[in-house]
């Protein structure tokens, strides 16, 4: 029972190109989350799903686009990345709302 | 909206010492409230949470937090603080506007000294 995994864990872009993070999860949860974290900001809501196939948007939702085609996987990809979007990026899951959310490790995007 | 609000950014304490963490939250029904903690490097960890019942809330690692509501206050306590307790402490507050996602406080860094 592998939790919540993210992949890649660290990755460096140049502005303007794009690229996709994976979070799965092997719990069978229902909810699912995108945050970002910065300096000073706690973490803030991206994009999060309460069912497969179903999305929406968060706090911060501008720049990214999700996915979730399988129960087990949400995608979070930045089309055109900015140096803005240089954070840490967690993923997590929930079985239901009165249920804690699990978090995955984090992936450390860098945007030069 | 549910929103919660750490007021201290940071914190030293001596190891041995008694630790409170303060967060205040806002919501005008009763919130479900949680506190994780990040050590340097790592994910988030689940320290505790408060859904209701009993305002007193014991979660691992020897922390409490006491939800009180005339104060709009769920506050973390530690009565002896260890040196590995160094780390990035967050209170949260449940949104059930946004699929109950978490809305996070700024965080309260702690320093643990000899």
């Amino acid at each position: 029972n592998a939790g919540v995994t993210q992949t890649p864990k660290f990755r460096v872009l140049k502005t303007g190109q794009s690229m996709t993070l994976l979070c799965a999860q092997d719990m069978n949860h229902e909810y699912m989350y995108w945050y970002r974290q910065d300096p000073g900001m706690g973490l803030r809501l991206i994009h999060y799903s309460v069912g497969e196939g179903t999305t929406a948007k968060g706090e911060v939702p501008d720049g990214y686009n999700v996915s979730r085609l399988k129960k087990q996987n949400f995608l979070l990809g930045l089309e055109s990345a900015a140096p803005s979007q240089t954070s840490v990026y967690f993923c997590a899951s929930s079985r239901d709302f009165i249920y804690e959310q699990y978090f995955g490790p984090g992936t450390r995007l860098t945007v030069t | 909206a549910q929103s919660v609000t750490q007021p201290d950014i940071h914190i030293t304490v001596s190891e041995g010492a008694s630790l409170e963490l303060r967060c205040n939250y806002s919501y005008g029904a009763t919130p479900y409230l949680f506190w994780y903690v990040q050590s340097p490097g790592q994910g988030l960890q689940l320290l505790l949470k408060y859904f209701s019942g009993d305002t007193l809330v014991q979660g691992i690692k020897g922390f409490e937090a006491e939800f009180k509501r005339s104060q709009s206050s769920f506050n973390l306590r530690k009565p002896s603080v260890h040196w590995s307790d160094a780390a990035e402490y967050f209170c949260a507050v449940q949104n059930s506007n946004s699929g109950y996602a978490l809305n996070f406080g700024k965080g309260t860094s702690l320093l643990v000294t000899p």
